[in-house]
């Protein structure tokens, strides 16, 4: 039982480069979430999608995109990566309201 | 401001204490809230939903009130194995987590 799969796991960019975190779930849930995780902030949200088809910005949406590809993938795009986005990335999937988030096992970017 | 705000840590205690941690939020439109437990930098899991009735789980108890828009975790006896950072979460159809306060159980 897969539940929420991030990819990569880990990840060194330089300075400009751009790249495409997947994420995948295999719960059949509508919401999906992409979070940044830097120390002492807690888990900030970047973008969410309520459902295919749909998605909105987030607390922190700056230098990020986002495609909702189906109901099981949602991917999240830095188009010119800057040493700011040195961060833990988190994607989570739930049934909006009242149960519970999965979420990946997390991607740690460095941008140099 | 952060939409959802938490005590900050860290939080020293002996094994044994008992602790709590307070949690605000400010959209009045949250419907759900949760508090999530996260080690060392790995993926958040669920500790509990938080319910207006107030709801415990063994030696958690999570309080809701609506009218100051406040939330609270309670843990007795704390164990050594309780160490982690502990997220407060709301959500109104998104779920928006605070900062987190770190809990450090002593021997």
């Amino acid at each position: 039982n897969a539940g929420v799969t991030q990819t990569p796991k880990f990840q060194v960019l330089k300075t400009g480069q751009s790249m495409t975190l997947q994420c995948a779930q295999d719960m059949n849930h509508n919401s999906m979430y992409w979070y940044r995780q830097d120390p002492g902030m807690g888990l900030r949200l970047i973008y969410y999608s309520a459902s295919e088809g749909t998605t909105d910005k987030g607390e922190v949406p700056n230098g990020y995109n986002v495609s909702r590809l189906n109901k099981r993938e949602f991917s999240l795009r830095l188009e010119s990566a800057a040493p700011s986005q040195t961060s833990v990335y988190f994607c989570a999937s739930d049934e909006p309201l009242n149960t519970e988030a999965f979420f990946g096992q997390g991607t740690r970017l460095t941008v140099v | 401001r952060k939409e959802v705000e938490q005590d900050p840590g860290p939080f020293n205690v002996p094994e044994g204490a008992t602790v709590a941690f307070n949690c605000t939020y400010s959209n009045s439109a949250s419907q759900s809230f949760f508090w999530y437990r996260q080690d060392c930098r790995k993926e958040p899991k669920l500790l509990m939903s938080v319910y207006s009735s107030g709801n415990e789980d063994g030696r958690f108890t999570a309080q809701l009130n609506r009218a100051s828009q406040y939330i609270s975790l309670l843990i007795r006896d704390s164990k050594l194995s309780d160490s982690a950072t502990y997220l407060c979460v709301a959500s109104g159809g998104k779920l928006i987590f605070g900062q987190g306060t770190e809990l450090s159980v002593k021997p």
